[in-house]
């Protein structure tokens, strides 16, 4: 079965450079949700999107910023990155209309800040 | 606001020993409650859920949970660990089709 993809896997950036990772969901599901987990960290609620429109919001700094497009795939941008934001950011998505209320996630993109 | 707590923040156990992990939740609402298992480097897995109906749900690789609503926790439990089983186990809770908030995690070594 298909699972949630994101891309990229590794990705090494330097202070004060910009960052998009993508996420394209399970096909058929209408929900992504961005999450960050730091070194040793619970994984911590970013955005979410429903049917393209932003749908929650949690704990995302303004130089983060993201959105949901018509195939369902969705990008976090990150601009003047900071040492704080290495982390792994897991994108995962589920079917509002299903009722099951499951998050499927992706492997996660990891990112290192130098 | 929901929450969760874990309250073991590590655990050590021999193969084959038997293994219960607590969580407890604080939402004001009807919940649904996870468990998801994160082997090293990789990425969530969900062991089992609980939505509804009985609240002994089992999941896969032999872990169950039981949901007791008067106590608020969903604890996981394994009759018998493997050493396979080394890894770091998330509770969670969310309500209907919205974030999941996570506990803190288990780190569950199991030693030969």
């Amino acid at each position: 079965a298909a699972g949630v993809i994101q891309s990229p896997r590794h990705l090494i950036k330097e202070k004060r450079e910009t960052a998009t990772l993508k996420c394209y969901p399970i096909p058929r599901h209408d929900t992504v949700y961005w999450y960050q987990q730091g070194p040793g960290q619970d994984p911590q609620f970013l955005i979410s999107f429903y049917e393209k429109m932003q749908s929650d919001k949690g704990s995302i700094p303004d130089r983060f910023s993201a959105q949901q497009f018509s195939d369902y795939h969705s990008e976090l941008n990150m601009s003047s990155l900071e040492l704080g934001d290495s982390a792994l950011y897991f994108c995962a998505s589920s079917l509002a209309a299903s009722g099951s209320w499951e998050q499927y996630f992706g492997p996660g993109t990891r990112l290192t800040v130098t | 606001a929901q929450s969760v707590s874990q309250h073991n923040h590590h655990v050590i156990l021999s193969e084959a020993a038997s293994l219960e992990l607590g969580c407890n939740y604080s939402y004001g609402g009807t919940v649904n409650l996870f468990w998801y298992v994160q082997y090293p480097g990789q990425h969530l897995q969900l062991l089992l859920k609980y939505f509804s109906g009985d609240p002994l749900v089992k999941g896969i690789k032999g872990f169950e949970a039981e949901f007791i609503k008067s106590k608020f926790s969903f604890n996981l439990r394994k009759p018998s660990v493997q050493w396979s089983d080394t890894a770091e186990y998330f509770c969670a809770v969310n309500g209907g089709a919205s974030k999941l908030t996570f506990g803190t995690g288990t780190r569950l070594q199991v030693t030969l």
